[in-house]
């Protein structure tokens, strides 16, 4: 199975701040890859697709690069709304594999 | 718009059984591959399974965990997917979401997921 890292498991940053989260892949999954943003109590919601297609809807502050073993999910300018907990999900082979998740808190 | 819900969670003992359901309104069932991901208590997202669509005769993919013990099944009439769980164990306590295809570059739906507790 294709194993998934994310870093960090957690951070702290403020309303404004640039936060970037990090995924590993243990193979290469070429462009197979999805973001996704969790909220206490409620279901995930996909954000972007494809590594770096964002999804009909979601803010452009949000926006994901890479391919192959190492990607990345940036927020440009974090708002109260984003305060939540983050996954990737590789998609290129079966078993899929999330991600541990990033939660990120207000500092 | 697509709705999912699911229903068919509760108390079960270690070594039981359980179906869950996910019924689709405001989609074309049989046009689209469905899957489940479940979510243990405090714990992060696990996919569980796919079932393909008509067009790929129904076919399915199941997570390591629990290929042999669930089965996804479909009942296209009643535009509802099924996931049987069988042999359950403690670790099979989750939240179960019932979502479209998860990779489709279309937007994606999910469930507001039902509770599988596996304890004796």
């Amino acid at each position: 199975d294709i194993q998934m890292t994310q870093s960090p498991s957690s951070l702290s940053a403020s309303v404004g701040d640039r936060v970037t989260i990090t995924c590993r892949a243990s193979q290469g999954i070429r462009s197979g890859l999805g973001w996704f943003q969790q909220k206490p109590g409620k279901a995930p919601k996909r954000l972007i697709n494809e590594a770096s297609s964002l999804q009909s809807g979601v803010p452009s502050r949000f926006s994901g690069s890479g391919s192959g073993t190492e990607f990345t999910l940036t927020i440009s300018s974090l708002q109260p709304d984003d305060f939540a907990t983050y996954y990737c999900l590789q998609y290129k082979t079966f078993p899929f594999t999330f991600g541990g998740g990033t939660k990120v808190e207000i500092k | 718009e697509v709705q999912l819900v699911e229903s068919g969670g509760g108390l079960v003992q270690p070594g039981g059984s359980l179906t869950l359901s996910c019924a689709a309104s405001g989609l074309t069932f049989s046009d689209h591959y469905m899957e489940w991901v479940r979510q243990a208590p405090g714990k992060g997202l696990e996919w569980v399974g796919r079932s393909r669509n008509k067009a790929n005769r129904y076919t399915t993919e199941y997570a390591a965990s629990v290929k042999g013990r669930f089965t996804l099944s479909r009942g296209d009439s009643e535009n509802s997917l099924y996931l049987q769980m069988t042999s359950l164990k403690t670790e099979d306590t989750a939240v179960y979401f019932c979502t479209t295809k998860i990779d489709s570059p279309d937007q994606m739906s999910w469930g507001q997921g039902t509770l599988v507790t596996v304890s004796s």
